[in-house]
């Protein structure tokens, strides 16, 4: 059974620091996708990772893939107060079009 | 932009009762996934349905659950007899290859 772990779960960070989120799966894969949603909202994709070696980044995120490591990071730069949210990595079985497993999600917190 | 819509967004309903649940997936995709997530925990897989079938399902997904795409639109998640449990927030999404689309969801509340 495919095992997406996250961590840290809660992180609280002042305005314009840096941190990254980790997120391990337990089997191979080849892509892996990074989710975000706000309190009682949907989930808005940010990133999709389809290679090893992958880098994406939006603004002051960005995520990369390890897929030897089976290791995804997402990296905040500066962070601001807009990004406090819920983030969620999430790894599919690399059949396609196949069901996502998510992880236990990361709850950010920006102080001002 | 296309987008995956559900509805009703909130439900209330009292424990033994049937529930719809409605989705529409963006016109193109052929892939449809059901998701919930209990408050404050993680996204989980309950069901995926491709050519008018059920590919895959969860643990979850029990005899209680049926899914179905009666027109060419809809997709709908019925839960037969609701518990206190099924409480939770419900995720259509949709795919055309592999990148998932999520709606807004539905908050089902069971009383």
């Amino acid at each position: 059974e495919l095992k997406v772990e996250q961590n840290p779960l809660f992180l609280s960070m002042q305005e314009g620091k840096n941190y990254t989120i980790y997120c391990n799966y337990s089997t191979t894969s080849d892509r892996l996708y990074w989710y975000r949603q706000d309190p009682g909202k949907s989930l808005e994709s940010l990133f999709v990772l389809l290679s090893n070696g992958a880098v994406k980044q939006e603004g002051r995120l960005m995520a990369s893939l390890d897929t030897k490591a089976r290791l995804s990071t997402l990296h905040i730069t500066a962070a601001v107060h807009d990004l406090s949210a819920t983030y969620f990595c999430a790894v599919d079985n690399n059949f396609g079009n196949e069901k996502l497993t998510f992880g236990t999600g990361t709850r950010l917190t920006i102080i001002p | 932009e296309p987008e995956v819509t559900q509805t009703p967004s909130h439900q209330v309903t009292q424990m033994g009762q049937e529930v719809i649940l409605r989705c529409v997936p963006i016109s193109n995709h052929l892939y449809f996934y059901w998701y919930r997530q209990i408050l404050g925990q993680k996204v989980e897989f309950l069901v995926s349905f491709y050519n008018n079938e059920i590919s895959e399902k969860s643990e979850i997904f029990d005899d209680q659950f049926s899914v179905e795409r009666p027109d060419g639109s809809n997709f709908t998640l019925k839960i037969r007899s609701t518990k206190l449990e099924d409480s939770a927030m419900y995720f259509c999404a949709s795919t055309e290859t592999y990148e998932q689309y999520f709606g807004p969801g539905t908050r089902l509340t069971v009383t």
